[in-house]
């Protein structure tokens, strides 16, 4: 199976902060490779597919881009609703599996 | 606008088999979509369960392959999910879950229902 790793665990950051949360596979994906939003008490929400193409009616303040089997996800500039846990997915090959979370809070 | 809606018990005794179904509405489910389940004990992250085409074609995360069964209702506009030998590691909220083909996302969740595993 493809162990997908994430860093940092938590992340504490202001409201207007730049912030990059990276996902490692551990092996190649190619490009399939998702970012997910998940608030409490909600499903998932996916915000970023193929590393770097931005979901249907995401903000633009959110981008992916990968390097090998690198990956990240930065949000230009926070907003409070971006306050949340953020999943990596690979979608290449079964089992599909996720990253062990981000969570995001407010510093 | 696909929409997912899980339903089934909110218990389930130790040993014991889980069913849920989830009925999809605004799309057909012999689409070109793959259905699938992904589970989340309280506080963790996201496990893959399985998925299933129209056709019947069914993957499983072979960590639970022998205990799992996807199945679909193309009459009902519904697929299913089965897992027996229930034990306490499978209390979890489990969603379904619409993913394109290739290698798309997991882009239309259901709300999620949670199962607790309790005598």
């Amino acid at each position: 199976d493809i162990q997908m790793t994430q860093a940092p665990s938590s992340l504490s950051a202001s409201v207007g902060d730049r912030v990059t949360i990276t996902c490692r596979a551990s092996q190649t994906i190619y490009n399939y490779l998702n970012w997910y939003q998940q608030k409490p008490g909600r499903a998932p929400k996916v915000l970023i597919y193929g590393a770097s193409s931005l979901q249907s009616g995401v903000p633009s303040r959110f981008t992916g881009s990968a390097s090998g089997t690198d990956f990240t996800l930065t949000i230009s500039s926070l907003q409070p609703e971006d306050f949340a846990t953020y999943y990596c997915q690979q979608s290449y090959t079964t089992p599909f599996t996720f990253g062990p979370g981000t969570i995001l809070d407010i510093k | 606008q696909v929409q997912l809606q899980e339903s089934g018990p909110g218990l389930v005794k130790p040993s014991g088999t889980l069913s849920l179904t989830c009925a999809v509405s605004g799309g057909s489910i012999s689409s070109t979509n793959w259905w699938n389940w992904v589970r989340q004990p309280p506080g963790k992250g996201l496990e893959w369960i399985g998925e299933i085409f129209h056709s019947g074609s069914a993957n499983y995360n072979s960590s639970l392959k022998s205990r799992v069964t996807i199945s679909i209702d193309k009459s009902k506009n519904q697929f299913s999910l089965r897992l027996t030998s229930m034990i306490a590691a499978d209390t979890a909220v489990y969603y379904c879950v619409k993913k394109g083909g290739g290698g798309s996302p997991f882009d239309s969740w259901g709300q999620g229902t949670l199962v607790t595993v309790s005598s």
